[in-house]
């Protein structure tokens, strides 16, 4: 079946410091989704991306479907302490939605 | 407008029980999808409902079951419950059309004992 690679597992930085993590798979996607979850909670949607090439942003947060359509990245400027949680990435393409494995994200005050 | 509700947030079962938790999308989504979250294998697909039928099955036992009624709302069955379906169960609704979003639910913490 699909996987999809996210990377890096788990960060740690200062607060202050920019964040990036990717996703990439072997197949292609028609739709990258990212997601943020708390401890204890259900993913909350942050950046939905629906063309290769798109650069979007909410935020302090950017994402980006790239090219080749096989992967995704998602910046975060500026970390702040309550950016801390996991990162999960999302594909799909006439399946229901892949997910990776999370990046899990602590900001050092 | 109202999110995705999932009830009970918690349950712990005796493994041999069956349990059922209950899911309703936000008002207007036609499809339910339900998922299992454990550390170690983070998010697996178990089904997804649409129109009251199932469109999508993971890899996963005829232990779990789903269903999904008329007013969207949907529910799933796990029955002879053993100690490896503890996790937290979490749905994801949408209008059903693919490229659109998903929102997720708070999740059911189960806890098999």
């Amino acid at each position: 079946g699909q996987q999809l690679n996210q990377s890096p597992q788990s960060m740690f930085i200062q607060e202050g410091e920019d964040v990036s993590m990717n996703c990439t798979s072997s197949s292609i996607f028609n739709t990258w989704l990212w997601y943020k979850q708390d401890p204890g909670e259900g993913p909350v949607l942050l950046i939905a991306l629906y063309k290769a090439g798109e650069l979007t942003s909410n935020g302090r947060l950017t994402a980006q479907f790239g090219i080749t359509r096989k992967d995704s990245f998602l910046n975060i400027s500026a970390s702040i302490p309550s950016d801390v949680g996991i990162y999960f990435c999302a594909g799909q393409r006439n399946t229901p939605l892949v997910f990776g494995k999370g990046t899990r994200l602590s900001v050092i005050a | 407008k109202a999110g995705v509700t999932q009830t009970p947030r918690y349950l712990i079962k005796t493994r041999g029980q069956q349990v059922t938790l209950s899911c309703s999308p936000i008002s207007g989504h036609r499809s339910v999808s339900w998922y299992q979250q454990t550390p170690g294998q983070g998010l697996q697909f178990l089904f997804e409902y649409f129109s009251e039928t199932q469109r999508n099955k993971g890899n996963f036992p005829g232990r779990f079951s789903g269903r999904q009624f008329s007013n969207s709302r949907s529910e799933m069955n796990v029955s002879t419950l053993e100690l490896g379906d503890s996790a937290l169960y979490l749905c994801a609704s949408s209008n059903g059309v693919e490229g659109t979003e998903a929102f997720f639910g708070q999740g059911t913490r189960l806890t098999v004992v």
